[in-house]
């Protein structure tokens, strides 16, 4: 079964500066696909980034940015110029890509970034 | 407003109770997934429908069961209540099974679940 771990419980950032955010994930499977998820105090969840296994061109979305390294089984989530809208709990998801099948995603626990201005 | 629709927000009953909790998807979306979030198990899949099937399940206990109707809406009910089931249970929905690789779900803002 495929898990994900978020080392860092929590992490802080100074306003304006860059953060990153470490996902480590367990899979035997080649293809898959991994998202970012940030759940603000409004408890909402929200889609920050994907990124399929296939691709070997990180993903980007405006300030956020992901490192991933397939042979490591890591897939880290850069902030930059942190914003303290940014302030959240972040989840690590990954998806199995068997057609038929079922599409859950696995999480890992979070890591609460909190941004200090 | 992400436009899945989660009812109640919050909900408080006590031990060996029954609850259900109502997901209204997307416009257009045909998957319903069901997830519990508790402060030590963190985000558990429980459930998923497509087009009123039930698709897969999860971690999800006997005293608990789900359905999807023809409208496409989505019911989660808890039976027997413990304290342990106190947690934000989210819906999620998606077009298809291939929108989640794409795009991921779309979260409605979860019911907020207290059990004394």
């Amino acid at each position: 079964a495929q898990t994900v771990t978020q080392s860092q419980p929590e992490m802080s950032v100074q306003e304006a500066e860059t953060v990153t955010l470490s996902c480590t994930y367990d899979t035997s499977e080649s293809d898959y696909y991994l998202f970012w998820y940030k759940q603000p105090p409004s408890r909402q969840m929200i889609l920050v980034i994907r990124q399929e296994a296939y691709k070997q061109q990180n993903a980007t979305e405006n300030r956020f940015s992901v490192n991933f390294q397939k042979a490591a089984k890591s897939f880290s989530l850069k902030i930059s110029d942190s914003q303290l809208g940014d302030a959240a709990m972040y989840f690590c998801a990954y998806r199995s890509p068997l057609l038929g099948g079922s599409e859950k995603l696995v999480f890992g626990k979070g890591t609460k970034l909190t941004v200090n201005p | 407003d992400s436009g899945v629709t989660q009812t109640p927000k919050h909900l408080i009953t006590a031990t060996g109770q029954r609850v259900t909790l109502r997901c209204s998807p997307r416009s257009g979306d045909l998957s319903v997934y069901w997830y519990q979030q508790s402060l030590d198990q963190g985000l558990q899949f429980l459930i998923q429908y497509y087009n009123g099937e039930e698709r897969a399940k999860g971690n999800i206990l006997e005293r608990f069961s789900a359905q999807q109707f023809p409208d496409l809406h989505s019911e989660l009910n808890l039976s027997s209540l413990e304290l342990g089931d106190s947690a934000l249970y989210f819906c999620a929905s998606s077009v298809s099974p291939e929108q989640v690789s794409q795009g991921g779900y779309t979260f409605g803002s979860g019911t907020r679940l207290t059990v004394v």
